[in-house]
């Protein structure tokens, strides 16, 4: 599972509130991903990271923003949460190199905005 | 904008049969292939990477085709059994480093018993 925690698991929150969800990994890989996933859609990239407070946007990244402050943690924030952020979000770490880099993700959040 | 497509959207198959999934991807300028399970309420468990220089992968039952020519990958699984049960979805990645994925909708797969 390469080292990849997620939390919380589950999350109830309601419009309006904000909300930070954390990546943990513990193997010091330096690039870190966040997906949603939602029916209909399927996974698609939020933000990414390639190292220490360095980020960039992905596919959806409207209404998110992330940070790194550490190798190992990788937050993503939902500044103030709305219904259509109701989803599962994953994390991703990039491992190997020379064409063989292969991503592995992390549990999931369930994230419901009410 | 790269997309992928993943044909048939869900398959309902006898226990011992073997079957292909099918993916396809608009640009071909791919850097590597991945084809990944999940099970429901769970996370994605990687299967098989193909890099863009080769034409398959193999792990014990599975095997992966890619032709990037025409855009397209194979999923092969070998004497289904119901523990295969699960959607199983492709992903290709443009670039190396820190590009990230792009993903099909998925393969939902049910082995019957």
């Amino acid at each position: 599972d390469a080292g990849i925690t997620q939390s919380p698991r589950h999350k109830v929150t309601e419009t309006g509130t904000p909300v930070t969800l954390r990546c943990h990994q513990t193997e010091n890989h330096r690039y870190m991903y966040w997906y949603r996933q939602d029916p209909g859609h399927g996974l698609r990239l939020i933000h990414y990271s390639y190292g220490v407070k360095d980020t960039d946007k992905g596919e959806v990244s409207d209404g998110y923003s992330v940070s790194r402050s550490k190798t190992e943690d990788f937050l993503l924030t939902l500044e103030s949460a709305t219904s259509s952020q109701t989803s599962v979000y994953f994390c991703a770490i990039s491992a190997g190199q020379g064409g063989r880099d292969t991503q592995y993700f992390g549990p999931g959040t369930r994230l419901t905005v009410l | 904008k790269q997309e992928v497509t993943q044909i048939p959207a869900a398959l309902s198959v006898p226990e011992g049969e073997n079957l292909v999934l099918n993916c396809s991807f608009t640009d071909s300028a791919i850097y590597n292939l991945q084809w990944f399970r999940q099970d429901p309420g769970k996370g994605l468990t990687s299967l098989l990477l193909i890099q863009s220089s080769q034409r398959e992968q193999t792990s014990g039952r599975l095997n992966a085709s890619l032709d990037k020519s025409s855009g397209r990958s194979t999923l092969y699984i070998a004497a289904s059994q119901p523990g295969d049960s699960a959607t199983y979805l492709c992903a290709v990645r443009v670039g190396g480093g820190a590009d990230g994925l792009t993903f099909g909708k998925g393969t939902h797969l049910i082995i019957q018993p």
